[in-house]
């Protein structure tokens, strides 16, 4: 089993609502990373925070928007999605920006 | 910025045979070249990597070869198993991982019995 905790791991949510993506680590790592990944694709990079500070944002729309309460935790709030948002949402983590990731087993996310 | 190829999108090798997947990278700045597997509902699994100042790593049956100058790097599988089916992925970086890393688009393996 993947050290990097993410919840819920399915969630179906309707274009109005607003919900939260949360993943957890223990490992001590300082890096961590939101990936999104559709059907037969690679991830593809959303976020990175480094050392609690959003670092890169990769000019993701405004209805997604991470946050690093402190150095084990990551959430990505999810607002006004649409239909072509849905995909498998991975977090990844790794002990400093120069180490390598590690990925949680991702949340499933079907927006209607 | 970078652009990773990978081939072949699908192979299929009989059990106990080996595996070769390749992958091509843009951009002579990156500098970390890692592997991921990834089984049908579950997260990418870091397998193997290396460096670019490395031209070669085993571990077990699997190993990693890098050609700077040609900008590629190769995946070998040995003796594979039933359990070796899944999709792999290679991806490359700068700095190990601070800027994100970049996919090739997978290689979905199967390891026919």
């Amino acid at each position: 089993d993947t050290e990097v905790t993410q919840t819920p791991k399915h969630l179906v949510m309707g274009m109005t609502n607003k919900k939260s993506l949360k993943c957890e680590q223990h490992m001590g790592h300082r890096a961590m990373y939101w990936y999104k990944q559709k059907a037969k694709k690679p991830p593809e990079l959303m976020f990175v925070y480094s050392y609690e500070k959003l670092s890169i944002n990769e000019s993701v729309p405004s209805r997604f928007s991470p946050e690093c309460p402190n150095s084990s935790l990551l959430n990505l709030h999810l607002h006004a999605l649409q239909p072509e948002d849905s995909a498998l949402y991975l977090c990844a983590s790794s002990q400093d920006p120069d180490s390598p990731l590690h990925f949680g087993n991702g949340t499933r996310l079907t927006v209607t | 910025g970078e652009n990773v190829e990978q081939h072949p999108s699908t192979l299929s090798v009989q059990e106990g045979d080996s595996a070769v997947i390749k992958c091509t990278y843009s951009d002579s700045a990156s500098n970390y070249f890692p592997w991921y597997k990834q089984e049908l509902g579950k997260g990418p699994q870091l397998i193997i990597d290396i460096r670019s100042n490395v031209g070669e790593k085993k571990d077990q049956r699997i190993a990693v070869t890098l050609n700077k100058t040609a900008k590629h790097f190769s995946l070998h599988i040995t003796e594979t198993q039933p359990e070796d089916s899944a999709v792999y992925f290679c991806a490359a970086s700068t700095a190990g991982g601070a800027d994100g890393l970049t996919f090739g688009k997978g290689t979905h393996l199967i390891i026919q019995p």
